[in-house]
């Protein structure tokens, strides 16, 4: 059965640090690793990584993925307060079914 | 507002009624996905359509739960004889297959229906 699992389930940081939350997955037929912020309601996506090694970068945020070993990770650099929110890891098959992990809920205080 | 959008936004009602929810994908969108949330958890799938077929479905997706999609457009997702474990956010979301191989293939989420049963 496919599976994503994702680590910390929780974590908590000041404003200004560095945080990397890792997702690794189990998906037949892999295609495809997203990466989503969901707030309050929806999802909004952040980035999808389809090869291995090859670093997306928005802003404070990067993500990286690793097919041999089947894990990504998520970079937030210089966290903000806005960053407070559940990060969600999905892999998709060729049949682009999505398979989410729990989540990581990022705190960042003041 | 050309995204996802689903109505209602909240349901409440009784054990042992039935509810339906709607989701309007985003327009050209051929694949259509419901998915479950509950606090604490990720989005889990539910069912997904390409255009009107119903191509898959959880195991989590009981006898009382039956989605619909019969023009390819939009999609209704039933629960019929509601258990306080249902109570959930409830997920649409749609992509654009015809974009695989080249282009994203991200979903696009709907703000969801929190449904509660009580």
């Amino acid at each position: 059965e496919d599976k994503v699992v994702q680590s910390p389930l929780s974590l908590v940081v000041h404003e200004g640090d560095t945080v990397t939350l890792n997702c690794s997955y189990e998906v037949t037929n892999f295609r495809s690793l997203l990466w989503y912020k969901q707030e309050k309601k929806a999802p909004t996506f952040l980035f999808m990584l389809t090869s291995s090694g090859i670093e997306k970068k928005s802003g404070r945020l990067s993500s990286i993925l690793d097919k041999k070993e089947l894990f990504s990770i998520l970079n937030i650099t210089a966290t903000q307060t806005g960053d407070s929110a559940v990060y969600l890891c999905a892999g998709i098959n060729y049949g682009q079914n999505f398979v989410f992990g729990p989540g990581t809920r990022l705190s960042v205080l003041p | 507002d050309t995204g996802v959008s689903q109505d209602p936004r909240h349901k409440i009602t009784k054990r042992g009624q039935n509810v339906t929810f709607r989701c309007d994908p985003i327009s050209e969108h051929n694949r259509l996905y419901w998915y479950r949330q509950t606090l604490g958890q990720g989005p889990e799938f539910l069912t997904y359509f390409q255009n009107e077929a119903q191509l898959e479905k959880s195991r989590l997706l009981s006898d009382r739960f039956s989605a619909e999609r019969p023009k390819g457009s939009f999609s209704t997702l039933e629960i019929q004889r509601t258990e306080q474990g249902d109570s959930a956010m409830y997920l649409c979301a749609s992509s654009d297959q015809d974009r695989l191989p080249t282009g994203n293939t991200e979903a696009f989420f709907g703000q969801g229906t929190r449904l509660t049963v009580v």
